[in-house]
């Protein structure tokens, strides 16, 4: 069964303090990892797409890497803005159609 | 350009009412999808239309859950007497086919619909 696991839960950084997010996944075929990111009492507002192990993206102060059994958002030199909770997904396909299966998210808090 | 909105965006009701929602997608996009949402948790995916067609349920969508798209635009979810545990944020997205500039696959979300079961 597709799975997707996020660490750590919480995390709470100072202004300008770089650091990392993992999303670890079982899935049988990737078809697609997607970061989105959540506000408080919003929608997921999509990230990034990364499709193959070793593609790389990124946006501002965040980047996002993959591996054959994990991805990381690293978040360079964070800013208070963005305090957020981050979401993890795999893309699950079966009989034409695909669905997301998402992970818990890690709520990120940056303090000036 | 337009993005998914919702309406309306937070109903209070009282057990055993019956709430509908609805659903506006991006408006090249063929493809809805329906999520809920609970506190501390990822959303997790309900159903599934490809233009009017609904083609997949989850097995969290009791018999209490319908959702329509009757002609392949706006979408509704219903529920019908509703139970405390149906409290949650009801999320939908939408992609498109590849013809839009946006990816084929990548799901847009709306604010979402904040249920309250009393």
């Amino acid at each position: 069964e597709d799975q997707v696991t996020q660490s750590p839960e919480a995390l709470r950084l100072q202004e300008g303090e770089s650091s990392s997010l993992n999303c670890s996944y079982t899935v049988s075929g990737l078809r697609g990892l997607f970061w989105y990111r959540q506000d408080p009492g919003k929608g997921p507002e999509f990230l990034f797409t990364l499709y193959s192990a070793g593609e790389e993206k990124e946006k501002e102060r965040l980047k996002a890497t993959l591996t054959k059994k994990e991805s990381f958002l690293h978040i360079t030199a964070p800013k208070p803005e963005d305090s957020a909770t981050y979401l993890c997904a795999v893309r699950h396909v079966s009989g034409g159609y695909n669905k997301l299966i998402f992970g818990a998210g890690t709520r990120l808090a940056v303090h000036p | 350009d337009t993005g998914v909105s919702q309406d309306p965006r937070h109903k209070i009701t009282k057990r055993g009412q019956n709430v509908t929602f609805r659903c506006d997608p991006i408006s090249e996009h063929n493809r809805l999808y329906w999520y809920r949402q609970t506190l501390g948790q990822g959303p997790e995916f309900l159903t599934y239309f490809q233009n009017e067609a609904q083609l997949e349920k989850s097995r969290l969508l009791s018999d209490r859950f319908s959702a329509e798209r009757p002609k392949g635009s706006f979408s509704t979810l219903e529920i019908q007497r509703t139970e405390q545990g149906d409290s949650a944020m009801y999320l939908c997205a939408s992609s498109g086919d590849g013809t839009s500039g946006r990816a084929i696959d990548t799901q847009y979300f709306g604010p979402g619909t904040r249920l309250t079961v009393l």
